[in-house]
């Protein structure tokens, strides 16, 4: 069983500010790191996919890193608005084929 | 493209009454989950359809959960009877293909509470 965690567990942001949350996985039996982004009352989105030790993903004003050596991932949102309010999770896949999800970081950006 | 529909987004009902849940894939899509997500944690896998067959239930209370993928298309996960600690977010996915790296697209989740 793959033990996923996500610090923190919420934040609490200025509009305008950079901020990043980490997801934290066992390096071994390691495929593929999913981010998604879950806004209340909708579908979680998927942001990126991620494979190969020091990936890096960028959409917009969001990016991801990858370090599978020693197990960790980090998300970055450049100049945080009230739209990016949501709670992030990240997901783990192993040779299982299954999604390990962390219990996500839950973001308040203030205006 | 639609996404991944499903229906009721919120269900109340009284403990040891029966509730049904039901999710249309993304057209195309092969494989279909459905997850339970429990308030301040993430998604857990219940079952994983590959087209109309069953292929990972490991995670499904079969006492009392039973699911359904009839024509390998629409699905539908039932509970019955439902008790108290039921109540969560049962989110469907679906995806083209089964690998590690294959994107799973969620619905919106029905959110149900057992009283």
């Amino acid at each position: 069983i793959l033990n996923v965690e996500q610090s923190p567990q919420s934040l609490h942001v200025q509009e305008g500010d950079s901020t990043n949350f980490t997801c934290s996985f066992p390096s071994s039996n390691f495929y593929a790191l999913h981010w998604y982004r879950w806004e209340t009352a909708k579908s979680p989105e998927a942001l990126f996919v991620m494979t190969l030790n020091g990936d890096e993903k960028k959409k917009g004003r969001i990016s991801a890193t990858l370090n599978t050596k020693e197990g960790y991932s980090y998300l970055y949102i450049k100049g945080s608005q009230p739209e990016d309010s949501a709670t992030y999770l990240c997901a783990i896949s192993g040779s299982a084929r299954q999604l390990t999800f962390g219990s996500g970081t839950q973001l308040t950006v203030l205006p | 493209e639609a996404g991944v529909v499903q229906s009721p987004r919120y269900k109340i009902i009284e403990k040891k009454q029966p509730v049904a849940f039901w999710c249309n894939p993304i057209s195309g899509h092969n494989t279909l989950y459905w997850y339970l997500q429990n308030l301040g944690q993430g998604p857990e896998l219940l079952i994983r359809y590959e087209n109309e067959e069953a292929v990972d239930d490991s995670q499904l209370p079969k006492d009392r959960f039973s699911a359904e993928r009839l024509k390998g298309v629409d699905s539908t996960l039932k509970i019955q009877p439902a008790e108290l600690g039921d109540s969560a977010v049962y989110l469907c996915a679906s995806s083209s293909h089964i690998g590690q790296t294959d994107t799973q697209y969620f619905g919106p989740g029905t959110r149900l509470t057992v009283l």
